[in-house]
């Protein structure tokens, strides 16, 4: 067991190019969450999968923001004609179904847009 | 809706002293409330947790309390030492559609331990 592990660490784009983050959650846990955290802030809810289904979107910042998870195992958060605004930490967590749920987060990607 | 809010957001102390965080939550449904370091350039890792039906927990130098009538919780941190500089977050869980755990995250608090 290795932990959460997100890829890239650093991602460096311009304004308008799609961009796309992988995660690899804890191999048995049946729960993945999104999160993005700005500088100076705590984590902010983006969605969450249990398992290959896609559970809660209302918060994905808006329609340019989407994420999978096909195969209920790695999960994937893309970013489509990127903004300044969209600059931050993109943290994935994931967690195993039971009544002591904990999230455990990966070391996140550092989402930079010029 | 949903908010935490999480004080002091700096904090320096001198190693071997204490330091407490308090925070408070708004969702009265809030039954879990984990507390997570994070180091720079790293994700938060989780120190110690505590569910609705406990009203302090403690792990070594760490403890956590809630008083769930006036909707704060605490996290204490004796002896401090210099690794334990960090931001700390706390947060409060809130039901999500399938019952899962949608943490609502406070600002975050600036730890700083000299030596």
């Amino acid at each position: 067991d290795t932990g959460v592990s997100q890829n890239p660490r650093h991602k460096i784009t311009k304004r308008g190019q799609n961009v796309t983050f992988r995660c690899d959650p804890i191999s048995e846990h049946n729960r993945l969450y999104w999160y993005r955290q700005t500088l100076g802030q705590g984590p902010e809810f983006l969605t969450y999968f249990q398992n290959e289904a896609q559970l809660e979107k209302s918060r994905l910042l808006s329609d340019r923001f989407s994420a999978e998870r096909p195969k209920g195992s790695f999960s994937t958060l893309e970013i489509q004609r990127t903004e300044q605004g969209d600059s931050a930490m993109y943290l994935c967590a994931s967690s195993f179904e039971t009544t002591n749920e904990k999230l455990f987060f990966g070391s996140g990607t550092q989402l930079s847009v010029l | 809706g949903e908010n935490v809010e999480q004080h002091p957001s700096t904090l320096s102390v001198q190693e071997g002293d204490s330091a407490v965080i308090k925070c408070t939550y708004s969702d009265s449904a809030s039954n879990y409330f984990p507390w997570y370091k994070q180091e720079l350039g790293k994700g938060p890792q989780l120190i110690i947790d505590i569910r609705s039906n406990v009203g302090e927990k403690k792990d070594q130098r760490i403890a956590v309390t809630l008083n769930k009538t006036a909707k704060h919780f605490s996290l204490h941190i004796t002896e401090t030492q210099p690794e334990d500089s960090a931001v700390y977050f706390c947060a409060a869980s809130s039901a999500g559609t399938g019952g899962y755990n949608k943490l609502i995250f406070g600002a975050g608090t600036r730890l700083a331990v000299h030596p």
